[in-house]
Parts: C-alpha cells; structure tokens; sequence
C-alpha cells in the first residue's frame, strides 16, 4: 500500500532561520510528486511538482528536492507570511488520485 | 480566470439528512477530483472524473456517498442520511486532460450535528 508520512508534524521558525521539511514515500511507479501549501480556511495551492530523483525546483524562498525515497521542501530565510500547512502527495502507478500526508504546520515568528 | 469554485462553503445538518455539495471546475478542465479532509487527518481521495465518466471511484467511503458530474463541467457530491463522522471539509479540484496538476477550491466545511 502506498505511504506518504510528514515530518515534523510542526515546525516553529523564527523569521530568518532556514529550515527543512521532509516527506518521506512508499510507493509502486511513482509518477510524481507534489507539494501544496495550505492556509486556514483555504483549499491547497500547488507549489511544485518533481517527477524523478535528482529532481530540484525553486520558488522564491522555497526549494523542492526529490530521492528515490523522499522529498525535502527547503525554506530559506522564512518570513511570517511564510506561515502555513505544507502538504507533500503522491501520484502512482496507473491511478490519478493523489495520496497526501498529512502536512506540516510551520509558523514563522518575527 | 476563475478558480475552483464550491458551494456552499458552509453546510451544517442534522443527523440522517441528505446533503448535496456543488462543485464548479475550471473552465476547460475536463478531470474532477472530490477529496476530503478531516480534523487530523491528511487529504482523502473520493472519486475522479473524467468528463462525466467516473473512472474512479474506489474512495467514497460507504454506499451513502454517490456523486455524478454533467455537461463536463458541474458536479454534485452527495451523502445520504448523514452521519457524525462526515463532518469534514470536503474539497473538489480540476485539472487539464493530461496533466496531472490538480487546482483546488476553497472546500465546503460539512458539520453534522
């Protein structure tokens, strides 16, 4: 059965202070793999797609980088804005549903 | 243009009524996803279409749950005689024919006295 798991389940920052996010996956033909963030309230907003190990994309103050077994979000100098849920999902094998974990809360304080 | 759009954005019903959510796709996005997301628990996948075809359907949870989608555009979920435990925030999102970004709605928060 595919897996998805986040961690840390929180994350406190102060503004300026990098930090990294990980998803870790198990999964049969990964076809690709997602990050979205997520505000109270609000639905997910895409941020990135990675389709294969070695894979890097950059987005302002994040950067998403992708292994055979896991996925970091990398956040350089956070500001508060940058406070929200960071959910990571698969998509695999012949389906086009997507299989999240359960995200990452992250504040930034000032 | 415009996003995903739901409606209502907030439903609340007793126990053992019938409820329909709305779903508004991009326009042009012929693939309709429903998820749902409870307290604690990550993004669930319900059911996928492809124009009003539901190839997927392997996530709605119980035979309550039934949800269909015309004209390629519009589609309704809907939950029979309603439980607690489908108190969520039930979260539509579309995507172009070949690709696999999906773009969601803001959800619609279901609480269920």
């Amino acid at each position: 059965e595919d897996q998805v798991t986040q961690s840390p389940e929180a994350l406190r920052l102060q503004e300026g202070e990098s930090s990294s996010l990980n998803c870790s996956y198990t999964v049969s033909g990964l076809r690709g793999l997602f990050w979205y963030r997520q505000d109270p309230g609000k639905g997910p907003e895409f941020l990135f797609t990675l389709y294969s190990a070695g894979e890097e994309k950059e987005k302002e103050r994040l950067k998403a980088t992708l292994t055979k077994k896991e996925s970091f979000l990398h956040i350089t100098a956070p500001k508060p804005e940058d406070s929200a849920t960071y959910l990571c999902a698969v998509q695999a094998g012949s389906g086009y549903a997507l299989n999240f974990g359960k995200g990452t809360s992250l504040l930034v304080t000032p | 243009g415009a996003g995903v759009s739901q409606s209502p954005s907030n439903k609340v019903t007793e126990k053992g009524k019938d409820v329909e959510l709305r779903c508004d796709p991009i326009s042009g996005h012929t693939a309709l996803y429903w998820y749902r997301q409870s307290l604690g628990q990550g993004l669930e996948f319900l059911i996928y279409f492809q124009g009003n075809s539901a190839p997927d359907k392997s996530g709605l949870p119980s035979d309550r749950f039934s949800a269909e989608r015309t004209g390629g555009s519009v589609s309704t979920l809907t939950i029979q005689r309603t439980q607690q435990e489908d108190s969520a925030v039930y979260l539509c999102a579309s995507s172009l024919r070949g690709q696999n970004i999906q773009y969601f709605g803001a959800g619609t928060r279901l609480s269920v006295l």
